[in-house]
């Protein structure tokens, strides 16, 4: 079965921490990965998206790595900020899933002051 | 402005009285499909559609109908809506169904049936 996973489910850092999430996938068959950001009952916002020819991505102060032999994806944030607190998504659509995303549970990150 | 527009954003309604929330896209993809989000269990597709025209059922298709009329449009339907698909609903859309393409969602609509 083909699932993604996010571990911690929860994290909880002081401003200006460098943090790293970490994402990872059952197959490497994947056309792409992509992380989202969400708030409490929005939507989901793209921060990035990986192809899967790809190693990283870069968008101001987040960095995102694939690892397809691994089976993993990171994003990094640098100096965190209160308002990075969310929850960040990673997603994947597997070959042969007909387009699906398959999302991970998501991270719940909190920034303190 | 490339979005994906949902509504309503909040809806309550009562068992069995049918409703749709709508969808639309003006980016010209021809990928769109929805999901619910539930606490627990995360995101999940409930329909999906390659093109105009071309609809299919994701993992929890039952009691859901969708369409697919206009390229831009894709309501999502709910003849008899019942308590159990009280959930925050997303739309999305991606240029193609497969291969390197970008996915944006809709800012959701949170459905409450009583």
């Amino acid at each position: 079965k083909q699932e993604v996973t996010q571990i911690p489910a929860a994290l909880s850092v002081p401003e200006g921490e460098n943090l790293v999430l970490n994402c990872s996938f059952t197959d490497s068959a994947i056309y792409n990965l992509q992380w989202f950001r969400q708030d409490p009952g929005k939507g989901l916002t793209s921060l990035l998206l990986i192809q899967s020819s790809q190693r990283e991505q870069t968008s101001g102060r987040l960095n995102a790595s694939l690892d397809k032999s691994s089976g993993r994806s990171t994003l990094y944030i640098a100096a965190s900020q209160p308002g990075d607190s969310a929850t960040y998504l990673c997603a994947a659509p597997f070959y042969n899933q007909g387009g699906k995303l398959i999302f991970g549970q998501g991270t719940e990150l909190s920034v303190k002051p | 402005e490339a979005q994906v527009t949902q509504n309503p954003r909040y809806l309550i309604t009562v068992t069995g009285k049918k409703l749709t929330v709508t969808c639309s896209q003006n980016m010209n993809h021809e990928y769109m499909s929805w999901y619910r989000q539930d606490p627990g269990l995360g995101l999940r597709q409930i329909y999906y559609s390659m093109n105009v025209e071309v609809t299919d059922k994701g993992d929890v298709p039952e009691g859901y109908k969708v369409s697919r009329k206009e390229k831009r449009n894709f309501p999502l339907i709910l003849e008899s809506p019942s308590p159990n698909q009280t959930s925050l609903y997303f739309c999305a859309s991606s240029l193609f169904g497969v291969g390197n393409t970008e996915a944006f969602f809709g800012q959701g609509t949170r459905l409450t049936v009583v």
